[in-house]
């Protein structure tokens, strides 16, 4: 059974800097891995997906990395900014290809 | 651009009735998800739906839950004699394809059992 890590729970940055979120899984046998933001009370929006055999995805600010083998991702953020404040979620297709499991998140808030 | 709309926003219903959240997912996407948040957890995985039937449905998914896509735009989750542990952010999620899309999602029904 796919299991997803987040690590930090939470995280707290003055604004400008950059920072890193982790994520890792159980089970290597990914189809891709897709990060997503929350706001408070909201629903989920798609940041970035990388596909099993990518290793990065870039867009804008964000650059989402993938090690299969070693089944972690990792998240950056560049020049963080207080409207980048939200929980930031994980997620992998599992074996099956058709449930997305997602990791608990990491609540990031930036202060200006 | 188009997006995941999901009614009620809030709903509000004693233990034991029966509850329906609808969803009306992107127009031209064919695979079909329910989610759900206890507040404070994780999101967790319900149900996925591809070609009118289950695709895949976890632990929690038990018989007290039934999807349906009545029509070609709504896709439905029932639950038929709620529970206070049902209590939780229900989202709809919907995607054009399988593996190589993302998953877009509403801004999710509240529900709570009184």
């Amino acid at each position: 059974k796919q299991e997803v890590t987040q690590i930090p729970a939470a995280l707290s940055v003055p604004e400008g800097e950059n920072l890193v979120l982790n994520c890792s899984f159980t089970d290597s046998a990914i189809y891709n891995l897709q990060w997503f933001r929350q706001d408070p009370g909201k629903g989920l929006t798609s940041l970035l997906l990388i596909q099993s055999s990518q290793r990065e995805q870039t867009s804008g600010r964000l650059n989402a990395s993938l090690d299969k083998s070693s089944g972690r991702s990792t998240l950056y953020i560049a020049a963080s900014q207080p409207g980048d404040s939200a929980t930031y979620l994980c997620a992998v297709f599992n074996q099956a290809g058709t449930a997305l499991i997602f990791g608990k998140g990491t609540t990031l808030s930036v202060s200006s | 651009e188009p997006e995941v709309t999901q009614t009620p926003s809030h709903q509000v219903t004693q233990m034991g009735q029966e509850v329906i959240l609808r969803c009306v997912p992107i127009s031209n996407h064919l695979y079909f998800y329910w989610y759900r948040q206890i507040l404070g957890q994780k999101v967790e995985f319900l149900v996925s739906f591809y070609n009118n039937e289950i695709s895949e449905k976890s632990e929690i998914f038990d018989d007290q839950f039934s999807v349906e896509r009545p029509d070609g735009s709504n896709f439905t989750l029932k639950i038929r004699s709620t529970k206070l542990e049902d209590s939780a952010m229900y989202f709809c999620a919907s995607s054009l394809g399988q593996m190589a899309f993302t998953l877009h999602f509403g801004n999710g029904t509240r529900l709570t059992v009184t």
